[in-house]
């Protein structure tokens, strides 16, 4: 069936280099996807956003990249720091999920000093 | 606003028994969300709600498993009885408007069925 997933499930990087982060996904009629970000103990909370009709969109120290070609997506985080140590979920809605976010399984981001 | 809250935070239950979790949504959010998240199986939808009204709950995956809006400040998820296999942090999240991708989820409900 249609599903949202993740290429890696653990990935470490050290404090100052830039992370990538990707994920795959299958639902081609997908209005948006999404990346959340979950702290250990917290619920998710949502980073960036990129329409379906994109292919990159910058935030604050976060970029996402969409290939519609591959149906792949990633998130950069540039100068990654200890706080940004959490799993990372890539998810996707649109019209024809009822705009219900339909998470993939997360990627473990582990920042070393 | 002090986000989405649920309550209890944590809950151990011996099997068979009656649980039930309880979610109060943000205000003026018109979406409700119940998700459920496992390591196997990662973060599952069980059900949505717009405006108090339940609109899919294919997710839910049995009938021991029951959810209510009576009103726009309070949901419900309940399972009875329970089995070990419910063991799970329960999310709750809410959203404003149709098609928002910014969902707020509250701090989930550990869920310890024995």
């Amino acid at each position: 069936g249609e599903s949202v997933g993740l290429h890696l499930p653990t990935l470490s990087v050290q404090e100052g280099d830039n992370s990538i982060i990707n994920c795959a996904y299958s639902n081609s009629a997908s209005d948006y996807f999404i990346w959340y970000k979950q702290e250990s103990g917290k619920g998710p909370q949502f980073i960036i956003d990129i329409r379906s009709n994109m292919d990159k969109r910058q935030g604050q120290r976060v970029t996402v990249l969409l290939n519609k070609t591959v149906k792949h997506l990633s998130l950069q985080i540039a100068a990654t720091q200890p706080g940004d140590s959490a799993v990372y979920f890539c998810a996707e809605n649109g019209e024809n999920s009822g705009y219900a976010l339909n998470f993939g399984k997360g990627t473990s981001l582990l920042v070393t000093p | 606003d002090a986000g989405v809250i649920q309550s209890p935070r944590h809950e151990v239950t011996e099997m068979g028994q009656e649980v039930t979790l309880r979610c109060k949504p943000i205000s003026g959010h018109d979406y409700l969300f119940w998700y459920r998240q496992t390591m196997m199986r990662g973060l599952e939808l069980l059900i949505y709600f717009n405006n108090n009204v339940p609109i899919d709950d294919s997710g839910m995956p049995e009938d021991r498993f029951s959810a209510k809006m009576p009103n726009a400040s309070f949901s419900t998820l309940k399972i009875q009885p329970s089995e070990p296999r419910d063991s799970a942090v329960y999310f709750c999240a809410s959203s404003l408007g149709w098609g928002n991708t910014e969902a707020f989820f509250g701090q989930g409900t550990r869920l310890t069925v024995v």
